[in-house]
């Protein structure tokens, strides 16, 4: 099956600092990519949407200044936290999926902590 | 609105066989998908519906019938390793994909 991965897995910053978590589809083109959050014994909540050079359209609620998503290429989308808080610590998962297909494979997730 | 209602959580017996239910509320309907997430970790893929009826996998089954808007994911021979929650999505006519909050299953021995 496709393959995701997310780096760094666990991270653990200061308050204010910015942070970039990687999403990489490893072996095919992922035309679509997704960014979640999910607090600890909540659903997934989708962050924002995007596709491959283009912009990406975020959720209701959620602030594009501050979580920056870069879909450069079809392998690759970043999400950058800027100035974290400790509201922002949260368990941070993409997922890919490409062109015409229905299914989302999901990366492991990157574990975000800000003290 | 969306909607995606699912039992909070269940409790099972090793061995035994246990079916979780999902009713959505949706704009448009583009399919209903099934995840199994263990704590700590990121979703993985279980089962995907578009046509309504019963779609078998080994011991996981997914049932849909979009007259009601209902779909069930049965687990057969229930193992220790089942203990998880259970994710139903709903894609809607926007190719969007709405989350239930999940189900989470305990396994008994």
């Amino acid at each position: 099956g496709a393959v995701v991965s997310q780096h760094p897995s666990w991270v653990i910053c200061k308050s204010g600092t910015s942070v970039k978590i990687e999403c990489r589809s490893l072996d095919f083109q992922a035309t679509t990519m997704f960014w979640y959050r999910q607090f600890p014994k909540q659903s997934l909540m989708l962050m924002a949407t995007s596709n491959e050079g283009s912009k990406a359209t975020y959720e209701q609620g959620v602030e594009k200044d501050k979580f920056l998503i870069n879909h450069a290429s079809l392998t690759l989308s970043t999400l950058t936290v800027t100035s974290a808080h400790p509201e922002d610590s949260s368990f941070y998962i993409c997922s890919a999926k490409g062109m015409g297909e229905a299914e989302q494979f999901f990366g492991p997730g990157t574990r975000l902590t800000v003290l | 609105g969306q909607n995606i209602d699912q039992p909070t959580e269940m409790t099972a017996t090793e061995g035994a066989i246990v079916q979780i239910n999902c009713t959505y509320q949706t704009s448009g309907f583009n399919g209903l998908f099934w995840y199994q997430q263990h704590a700590g970790e990121a979703p993985t893929f279980l089962s995907y519906n578009v046509l309504d009826g019963l779609e078998e996998k080994g011991r996981f089954s997914s049932f849909l019938s979009r007259s009601k808007g209902y779909s069930y994911l049965l687990l057969k021979e229930l193992q220790m390793k089942d203990s998880a929650s259970y994710l139903c999505a709903v894609k809607d006519s926007n190719y969007q994909l709405i989350w239930g909050a999940g189900t989470k299953l305990i396994i008994k021995p």
